[in-house]
């Protein structure tokens, strides 16, 4: 089955630097990416998802790239602000049901 | 729209006790979803139903936990008996499949078992 791996686990910054976590996953019929935000005591909310037959998305401040021969995709957050603390999930899977979930990654944003 | 609704949102039951956790997802989405978040193994899908057919139960983690969909708004999973290693949040998500749309996450049930 899909396996992803996530890192860092934790990620320190200043406020206003950029932050990037990287997702590796091993199965290459996997076709859908989203990345999730979860403050603390809170749900997983969606904040920008891939489909594999993009090799980037932007949302503002958000990025989103993927390199399916490598099998790895990134999240990237520019001008880091201290709400975007939080810990971020990537997963994949192949269709839009079966999520295989990374282990998490803690951003903190000083100020 | 409401969100996916769960209930009851902190569960305190002894060791041995039947546990059940429902959900009610967004109107009209049709996936349904139930996943367990500890910090040991993070975030893992239990058991995801379709049209209220159950699809894929392989995360299901053991005989003692079930779920069911009688109808479109309305899931339960259920923990008989409990144990202290079940302790851990529970997490509804509902989706709509045919336009491939991502899935939405309730509030989720912080279950302790003593």
């Amino acid at each position: 089955g899909e396996n992803v791996e996530q890192h860092p686990s934790t990620l320190s910054v200043q406020e206003g630097d950029s932050a990037v976590i990287k997702c590796t996953y091993s199965d290459s019929a996997s076709n859908y990416f989203p990345w999730y935000k979860q403050e603390l005591g809170k749900r997983p909310q969606l904040i920008i998802d891939i489909r594999s037959n993009v090799g980037e998305k932007k949302d503002q401040r958000i990025a989103v790239t993927l390199n399916k021969t490598a099998k790895h995709f990134s999240l990237h957050i520019t001008e880091t602000q201290p709400e975007d603390s939080a810990v971020y999930f990537c997963a994949a899977s192949m269709g839009f049901q079966k999520l295989v979930f990374g282990t998490g990654t803690r951003l903190l944003v000083s100020p | 729209d409401a969100g996916v609704i769960q209930s009851p949102r902190h569960e305190v039951t002894e060791m041995g006790q039947e546990v059940t956790l429902r959900c009610k997802p967004i109107s009209g989405h049709d996936y349904l979803f139930w996943y367990r978040q500890t910090m040991m193994r993070g975030l893992e899908l239990l058991i995801y139903f379709n049209n209220n057919v159950p699809i894929d139960d392989s995360g299901m983690p053991e005989d003692r936990f079930s779920a069911k969909m009688p109808n479109a708004s309305f899931s339960t999973l259920k923990i008989q008996p409990s144990e202290p290693r079940d302790s851990a949040v529970y997490f509804c998500a509902s989706s709509l499949g045919y336009s491939n749309q991502p899935q939405h996450f309730g509030d989720g049930t912080r279950l302790s078992i003593l």
